[in-house]
């Protein structure tokens, strides 16, 4: 079955980096674009940025420039998503989805998610 | 920035009918998904491009749009509905390619 597995929870001091992982088993991996979506504790779902696993092209959300990077590799069937310059309000849930669709969008499936927590 | 907006919570009664509902510009394009998300759990998609159901999805969860509202109906709500419950569309006409509503909290009374 379509199934991504994300690498394990992290703790991160203030101004350091994390990369999180997400690996795709049960379809073609080069054929869908790969997407990033985060939740801070009690909040909601906030799109961060996507990558076309095809030729690695990405898009990101304009409040996360400059310090996020997704990244792919193809012979793993892995997306990374790198971010740094970490601060406390980017502890959350990190999850990767799998779009679907052409002229909509939807996403299936999803991570399980990665907990990052940016702690002193 | 385009975005796209939901009651912050619901309430149903067992085994009535619930609506939850999404609205934002970005939907005269589009149409919406939902998303169902239960406390410590990933989202699950239960509703695809307006009215769609993926496989394993209970037919209870419906879903409809008219102009720039969608929304999401729970016709016979069961206690295990209860959870969070986001919409997304395709946004072309804002800072990002992709919009999520704020969930709706959908408690079954």
């Amino acid at each position: 079955q379509v199934q991504l597995v994300q690498s394990g929870a992290e703790v991160k001091k203030p101004g350091a980096s994390v990369r999180v992982s997400c690996k795709g088993s049960g379809y073609s991996f080069s054929d869908y674009y790969m997407h990033w979506v985060r939740q801070a504790p009690g909040q909601g779902l906030e799109w961060m940025g996507m990558i076309n696993p095809d030729g690695g092209s990405t898009t990101y959300a304009q409040k996360f420039q400059g310090r996020v990077t997704m990244t792919r590799d193809t012979s793993t069937n892995t997306v990374y998503m790198r971010l740094n310059s970490l601060r406390s309000e980017d502890t959350a849930v990190y999850y990767c989805a799998r779009e679907r669709g052409s002229g909509d969008v939807w996403f299936d499936p999803w991570g399980q998610g990665t907990l990052v927590t940016v702690s002193s | 920035s385009s975005e796209l907006t939901q009651d912050p919570a619901v309430s149903v009664a067992l085994g009535q009918t619930a609506t939850i509902t999404c609205r934002g510009d970005s939907l005269r394009s589009y149409y919406a998904s939902w998303y169902q998300q239960k406390p410590g759990q990933a989202p699950v998609l239960v509703i695809y491009s307006r009215h769609h159901r993926p496989s394993g999805i209970p037919d209870r969860f419906s879903g409809s749009s008219s102009g720039t509202t969608a929304s999401l109906t729970i016709t016979g709500a069961q206690a295990e509905d209860e959870a969070d419950y986001y919409c997304n569309s395709r946004d072309t006409s804002g800072d990002s390619p992709v919009v999520f509503g704020g969930g709706t909290k959908l408690t079954v009374l």
